[in-house]
Order: structure tokens, then sequence, then C-alpha cells
């Protein structure tokens, strides 16, 4: 059974940190592009990042740039968010949410596939 | 960044009724077209990529259309189990973006 499991959310002060942790299990994590994508309270669904499988490459939302690194560790099957200079309109839920590649007459069109059940994060003074 | 601009935000429909929601994107983006739907309290899930292939599981009065600027998902006939909130997303560039969101809610 495929299983996305976010944890180390929580309340947190303006300009400080806090370190989010997704743990997958049933499938191959390695093999695949993971995503953070977070929801304001209320709002839309906002992408912040993605990694590529093998942990070189990433790319952030320019919201979060400079500010969130996202990184993986494939030996422990866990993807993290490193959130440093927190804002207050960076609260929101956070979901952890594995990439995958559907091919369309030859094309590759990535889709956001599995998700988890989010964290929580608020930014409050 | 491409602008992703749905439309209605929301609207309010009968078990039964056709339902129509277009999305547009500020630059042209091929096919790279996906929708989702969210329901309260839940992770959204995937529903059709590249503008109109059903993902597995879904059900067929699901469907997608367009390519370029101009995308449609239609709801051929509205189940209770469809009342939730549809978004589109675009993945032919970085950053990826969603458009702000429909909900659909009974009438």
């Amino acid at each position: 059974q495929v299983q996305l499991v976010e944890s180390g959310g929580g309340v947190v002060q303006p300009g400080r940190s806090l370190r989010l942790s997704c743990g997958v299990s049933g499938f191959t994590f390695s093999r695949y592009l993971m995503h953070w994508v977070r929801q304001s309270p209320g709002k839309g669904l906002d992408w912040v990042a993605v990694v590529s499988s093998d942990g070189t490459k990433n790319y952030y939302a320019d919201s979060v740039k400079g500010r969130f690194t996202i990184s993986r560790d494939n030996s422990k099957n866990t993807l993290y968010l490193q959130m440093d200079s927190l804002r207050v309109e960076d609260t929101a839920v956070y979901y952890c949410v594995s990439g995958e590649s559907m091919i369309v007459r030859g094309v590759k069109v990535d889709v956001l596939d599995i998700w988890g059940q989010g964290t929580r994060v608020t930014v409050s003074s | 960044e491409i602008q992703m601009t749905q439309s209605p935000s929301s609207l309010s429909a009968s078990v039964g009724d056709r339902v129509t929601i277009t999305c547009r994107a500020s630059q042209s983006i091929s096919n790279y077209l996906n929708w989702y739907q969210q329901k309260v309290g839940k992770a959204p899930n995937l529903l059709i990529y590249a503008a109109s292939n059903l993902q597995s599981g879904v059900p067929s009065r699901f469907s997608g259309s367009g390519s370029g600027t101009d995308f449609t998902l239609t709801i051929s006939s509205l189940q209770p189990e469809d009342f939730a909130t549809y978004y589109c997303q675009q993945s032919d560039s970085t950053p990826w973006t969603f458009g702000q969101g429909t909900k659909v809610e009974i009438k």
C-alpha cells in the first residue's frame, strides 16, 4: 500500500525555521520526482518545490526561493523541506506529493500523482 | 510564471446536470494541463492529465478538452460525490501553477 506521511509541522514565530519530513512506503521512492504543495487556510493550491529522483536538481516557486530547500534521502525513503526565514504568509497545510510521468502519444507529461495527508504549519507571533 | 485562470470560481448545480469548468493559461502550454478534484478536508486527487486523458479509476462522466491556452473540464451528469473543488494545473514549465479553483456546490 502506497503511503506518504508528512511530519514536522507546528506553530513557529516569523523569521524562525522549521523542517518538514515525508516518509514514503509502498513504491520505489528513488525512481520518482517529489514535490511539496501547500494550501493556505480557505485558499487554493500553491506549488512549492520539486526535487529530481536522484536529488541533484530542484526548482522552487518564486515566493519561497532562497528561503526553502527541498531535499531527499533515497536510502531512507524520505523527502524534506527546510523552511527558513518563515513569514506569516507561509501559513498553510503542506502536502508531500509524488510525481509521475505519463506518456501520451510519445510525449511525457508530468503530474502530481499520490498525495500525503498534509502537515499544518502556522507562522504567528 | 504562467498564470492559470479558472471560471467560474463557484457554481451551483443539481444532481444530473452537465457542468463545465474552463481554465485559461497566460501563454500556450500545449496539452500540459492537468485537473484535480479536492473534497473538503482531503488531499487533491488527479482526475485528468494531458488535457484529455482520464486517470485510471476516474468515472467516465469526467472529460477534458483543449490545447494551447484554453481548456475545459466537463462532468456529463453530476453525481452527489462530485461536489468538490476542482483545480487545473500546468506542468509545461516551472514554477508549476494552479488555477484558483472552482467550487461545485449543491443547488
